[in-house]
């Protein structure tokens, strides 16, 4: 079966700080990946996906990136944290095809302090 | 552009009495739909979707949800609350581009009193 790691589950920075959150698929080949992020009353909002490795799309500017240096990695990058990049971030992965639904690991807790 | 439309942001039942959560989206083209349900502190997991098929979707935990083109809707129910409905929900579109990007409402925080 098919699962998703991501870590950490919470994380304290200082702003100006740098960060790396990292997301894991296992059971599966060539998955389409997202990086969701979640702020209070603002529902989610995908950040960036991937449909394969190297390939990475943008949905809104921001001080964030993403990269897929593997098929089932994923991994959202920030060189200097700013107060409003606090929020809960979500990985998520779908197998492709149109139809099928995503997969959503447990978050990380994100406060920039 | 699709989008999603969950009015007010929290609702609040007695337990046994019956969960409507209201969804309405936008698309231009027919859409898949979802429901999603997230615990405190949790990850999302997948209630039910739609995708072309039957219109009556029956999902986990004894939800349901209904397409209505005609209404462009796709309320969720569920006949009787039981307190472990106690969640988060929200209703996505996806853009059947081959991307799957998911287009997620701002969520219903669902409340059961005893």
């Amino acid at each position: 079966s098919q699962t998703i790691h991501q870590w950490p589950a919470t994380l304290v920075q200082p702003v100006g700080s740098p960060l790396s959150l990292e997301c894991t698929v296992e059971g599966t080949s060539n998955p389409n990946l997202y990086w969701y992020r979640q702020a209070a009353g603002r529902g989610l909002q995908l950040l960036f996906y991937s449909v394969g490795i190297g390939q990475i799309s943008s949905e809104v500017p921001q001080n964030l990136s993403a990269s897929r240096p593997q098929d089932r990695q994923f991994i959202l990058s920030s060189k200097k944290l700013l107060l409003s990049d606090s929020g809960f971030y979500l990985c998520a992965w779908s197998s492709g095809g149109g139809n099928t639904e995503a997969f959503f690991g447990q978050g990380t807790r994100l406060t920039v302090v | 552009a699709q989008s999603v439309t969950q009015l007010g942001s929290h609702v609040s039942v007695s337990e046994g009495a019956l969960v409507l959560l209201r969804c309405n989206y936008s698309s231009s083209v027919p859409p898949y739909l979802f429901w999603y349900v997230q615990y405190p502190n949790q990850g999302l997991q997948l209630l039910l979707k739609y995708t072309s098929a039957a219109t009556l979707v029956k999902g986990i935990n004894g939800f349901e949800a209904e397409f209505k083109k005609s209404e462009t809707s796709f309320h969720l129910t569920k006949p009787s609350a039981h307190m472990s409905d106690a969640a988060e929900y929200f209703c996505a579109v996806s853009d059947r581009s081959g991307s799957e990007k998911l287009v997620f409402g701002k969520g219903m925080k669902l409340t059961v009193n005893p």
